[in-house]
């Protein structure tokens, strides 16, 4: 039971390049979302899932898109990265009402 | 949309003092609190939480309170010990938003030995 699995763990783009974060979970959680962390500005919510084949925007999505074509997988996609996107980046998943699981986060650098 | 605050942002305690913690919130239909500790590199884990038909709650060391009249809850660590300095989160979420948290801004603890 691996719980929530993200990859890659560390990531170094260069401006404009695309890139894909993976997320997986084995809880057969209904929900999942994609979350960045910065320095003292706590965890945003860029995008999330309420089931297989949802997807919704939430407080950070401009510069991201995600696709849930399964129910135990949440893409995170960088377009055309910028250094603004420099961050840790956790993937969580849960049952409705119910606390998250994170995954053990992704430090992505665009340089 | 919910808005969480989350005092203070930092806070340093001498080992075996207590701490608290505290956040508030602005959408009286949120009804579930979680708090997340975040130890250095590692990923945030669900210590405690709270529902609104419950005022307090407990767990070994550590308790949460919610006060639904005034929208604020708290975490109290007592019998503090160095293995509990971390960033503490809260959150809260109201039903029809996905279950979407909506987190606080996150305090240091620092436990001195």
């Amino acid at each position: 039971n691996a719980g929530v699995t993200q990859t890659p763990k560390f990531r170094v783009l260069k401006t404009g390049q695309s890139m894909t974060l993976l997320c997986a979970q084995d809880m057969n959680h209904e929900y999942m979302y994609w979350y960045r962390q910065d320095p003292g500005m706590g965890l945003r919510l860029i995008h999330y899932s309420v089931g297989e084949g949802t997807t919704a925007k939430g407080e950070v999505p401009d510069g991201y898109n995600v696709s849930r074509l399964k129910k135990q997988n949440f893409l995170l996609g960088l377009e055309s990265a910028a250094p603004s996107q420099t961050s840790v980046y956790f993937c969580a998943s849960s049952w409705y009402s119910s606390g998250y699981t994170f995954g053990s986060g992704t430090r992505l650098t665009v340089v | 949309g919910e808005n969480v605050e989350q005092h203070p942002s930092t806070l340093s305690v001498q080992e075996g003092d207590s701490a608290v913690i505290k956040c508030t919130y602005s959408d009286s239909a949120s009804n579930y609190f979680p708090w997340y500790k975040q130890e250095l590199g590692k990923r945030p884990q669900l210590i405690i939480d709270i529902r609104s038909n419950v005022g307090e709650k407990k767990d070994q060391r550590i308790a949460v309170t919610l006060n639904k009249t005034a929208k604020h809850f708290s975490l109290h660590i007592t019998e503090t010990q160095p293995e509990d300095s971390a960033v503490y989160f809260c959150a809260a979420t109201s039903p029809n938003t996905g279950n979407q948290f909506y987190f606080g801004t996150g305090t240091s603890l620092t436990v001195i030995p």
